[in-house]
């Protein structure tokens, strides 16, 4: 079991709906959970961090955390196509400074 | 620069050749993180630094790897005798906390 799954994907969403982007992690103690846009050619972008269970929303996007079930969501509402990129999640493990990426999920929205 | 800095920017090297890969953090930023991401995938720790001490060298896949912070600023990531399977981009990242790592634009490296 890889300790960050991601479904590869891809997502296609139409322009103007709803991406959700799902990520589960098998450390339980793991405390720091992130969200990174990496454009194709280009590095990692943080877009959010979560640390508690519940919703945080920035923007136009909502990072979900379920540290019982081990899931971390994204969602991104109103998607455009300049939100097309790989979405990895991230975590943070516990005690520790190493931080274990998912293999991403690619994200196409269509015009 | 505001952001990370990483040369350079795409190297090539045949196999056996050493490699240095330089990384400048943003100013005042206490952590330096190296990745390695080979495509298609995410990236895979490699090390970490808090300052000049290297707090974490887990990642390094093998003793040809060697990473050092000597002033606590920038950074050189080291691969001695490099082979094919080095071929990946080498991202550096740095923050000020531990958490929410700001990215430079990598090092392309091409082992031939």
């Amino acid at each position: 079991q890889k300790e960050v799954e991601q479904n590869s994907g891809p997502l296609s969403v139409p322009e103007g709906a709803i991406a959700s982007l799902n990520c589960t992690y098998s450390d339980r103690g793991s405390q720091s959970f992130f969200w990174y846009r990496q454009y194709s050619g280009k590095s990692p972008e943080l877009i959010m961090s979560i640390y508690s269970n519940g919703d945080k929303e920035d923007g136009r996007f909502t990072a979900q955390l379920n540290k019982a079930s081990q899931y971390v969501s994204l969602l991104i509402r109103d998607s455009q196509p300049s939100d097309s990129a790989t979405y990895l999640c991230a975590v943070r493990n516990t005690g520790g400074f190493k931080t274990i990426f998912g293999a991403g999920t690619r994200l196409f929205v269509k015009a | 620069g505001a952001g990370v800095s990483q040369s350079p920017r795409y190297k090539v090297a045949k196999r056996g050749q050493d490699v240095a890969l330089r990384c400048d953090p943003i100013s005042g930023h206490v952590s330096l993180f190296w990745y390695q991401q080979a495509l298609g995938q995410g990236p895979e720790f490699l090390t970490y630094f808090q300052n000049e001490a290297q707090l974490d060298k887990s990642g390094l896949p093998s003793d040809r790897f060697f990473a050092e912070r000597p002033e606590g600023s920038v950074s050189t990531l080291k691969i001695q005798r490099t082979q094919q399977e080095d071929s990946a981009v080498y991202l550096c990242a740095s923050s000020l906390r531990v958490d929410e790592a700001f990215f430079g634009q990598g090092t392309r490296l091409t082992v031939v």
